[in-house]
């Protein structure tokens, strides 16, 4: 069974501009979360949603970050414009269910220079 | 907001030792996850407990979901070196409105060979 998929891996970009990242669950997964994750830190919940549909987006800076899963499947996370406290590893997750097994990708490294 | 306090921070052990890690929280939660996550990868799910009491093993690795549903931890025995790596618990309260998962702040163990 194929895993949680994003893209890039690694990204590098300077204040101000413009970056996004991409996520496609495991097949079937109607729970889809993005985490933040400042280094030596455990990951923090930026946004979850249950099928298309948000469920808890209370913890994303929303002057900045955006995030939309059109058709209930793949995600996609933006943040515009960039700030240096961004720099950060973007993981994506995914679960069959909204309470249980949350299944994670490898992550997006973000820099912001 | 649910907070949730992972010990120790650190270990340093010989390979062949046990290991015990736990995490509390001032909260009550109905599922406890734990997760193991190497260097530039995402987090890999290693157990998860769902109820009061349960105590779930995983090859060398035993999970315990505390009684007062308020905190959890985690055994490894045996050590081997490629269990080096950041461990993190996460509570999760249940249903969509609540199913955020919340982390740790890791441990980090090294095997000495």
């Amino acid at each position: 069974e194929a895993g949680v998929a994003q893209s890039p891996r690694y990204k590098i970009i300077e204040k101000r501009q413009s970056v996004a990242f991409w996520c496609n669950p495991i097949s079937g997964h109607a729970t889809l979360y993005w985490y933040q994750q400042i280094l030596g830190q455990g990951p923090k919940l930026l946004i979850q949603f249950q099928n298309n549909g948000v469920v808890d987006d209370s913890q994303l800076p929303k002057d900045r970050f955006s995030a939309e899963r059109l058709k209930g499947v793949d995600s996609t996370l933006k943040i515009q414009p960039a700030k240096l406290e961004d720099s950060a590893v973007y993981l994506c997750a995914s679960s069959l269910l909204p309470q249980g097994k949350a299944f994670f990708g490898q992550g997006t490294r973000l820099t912001v220079v | 907001g649910q907070q949730l306090n992972q010990s120790p921070q650190s270990m340093f052990i010989q390979e062949g030792e046990d290991v015990s890690m736990n995490c509390t929280s001032s909260s009550i939660f109905n599922t406890w996850l734990w997760y193991k996550q190497d260097p530039g990868e995402g987090p890999v799910l290693l157990i998860a407990l769902y109820k009061a009491g349960e105590l779930t093993s995983n090859g060398r690795l035993t999970a315990q979901f505390g009684i007062t549903r308020k905190d959890s931890f985690l055994n490894i025995s045996a050590s081997i070196p490629s269990d080096v790596g950041i461990y993190f618990c996460a509570g999760q309260l249940g249903e969509t409105s609540g199913s955020r998962l919340t982390f740790g702040e890791g441990t980090q163990l090294t095997v000495n060979p």
